[in-house]
């Protein structure tokens, strides 16, 4: 069936690391969007990123459609970088809804 | 830069009754959507609505839940009696054409007696 799946489902980092989230998923998609969940619940948009790569300040990420993942890139990690990260995709011919995963839970220690 | 908003941002209300969140999307947006998140867990898809009328819907979506586009401006979801297992975070948002980017509004954390 239709599945996105998040690794690691949870990571501790200290502040000034390094870090790679991956997103994969099942079939062919229109549309797939990170987004960064705060402690408040707010879900802000990272990136929209069906292929290709993008660069946001120490943000990047890369979606390889024809092999269904997609990579997020935290860089310098800060203590504000902590909370969820989902991924959540936009399959083909499923109906322009989003389709969330399980989401990566970031924690980044001083 | 435009932004989607909800209200309120917090409700709580009696096993049973009626509630009605509220949207503004982005002004010239024409896709709609409401998801919603139980704590701890993933967030799922409930609507999409275009052109006044629901475009999909998920089994949760049940007979239970509407949306209306009451005016030029705001977006609602009805949930008619609810129930306790309706406490969540529910999520509007707004994108200007199928398949482009969804902007998400701050949501409204509904718990339910």
């Amino acid at each position: 069936g239709i599945q996105v799946e998040q690794s690691p489902p949870d990571l501790i980092l200290q502040e000034g690391a390094n870090s790679t989230l991956r997103c994969n998923f099942s079939d062919s998609v229109n549309n797939l969007q990170w987004f960064h969940q705060n402690p408040w619940g707010q879900l802000i948009n990272l990136f929209y990123i069906p292929s290709g790569t993008k660069q946001n300040g120490r943000l990047s990420a890369t979606t390889v459609a024809t092999e269904r993942y997609s990579l997020l890139y935290i860089s310098s990690s800060q203590t504000t970088d902590s909370g969820v990260y989902f991924c959540a995709v936009d399959f083909t011919g499923g109906g322009n809804k989003l389709t969330f995963g399980t989401g990566t839970q970031l924690k980044v220690e001083l | 830069e435009p932004e989607v908003t909800q209200t309120p941002s917090h409700q709580v209300t009696q096993m049973g009754q009626e509630v009605i969140l509220r949207c503004v999307p982005i002004s010239n947006h024409l896709y709609f959507y409401w998801y919603r998140q139980i704590l701890g867990q993933k967030v799922e898809f409930l609507v999409s609505f275009y052109n006044n009328e629901i475009s999909e819907k998920s089994e949760i979506f049940d007979d239970q839940f509407s949306v209306e586009r009451p005016d030029g401006s705001n977006f609602t979801l009805k949930i008619r009696s609810t129930k306790l297992e309706d406490s969540a975070m529910y999520f509007c948002a707004s994108s200007i054409r199928t398949e482009e980017t969804q902007y998400f509004g701050p949501g409204t954390r509904l718990l339910v007696l």
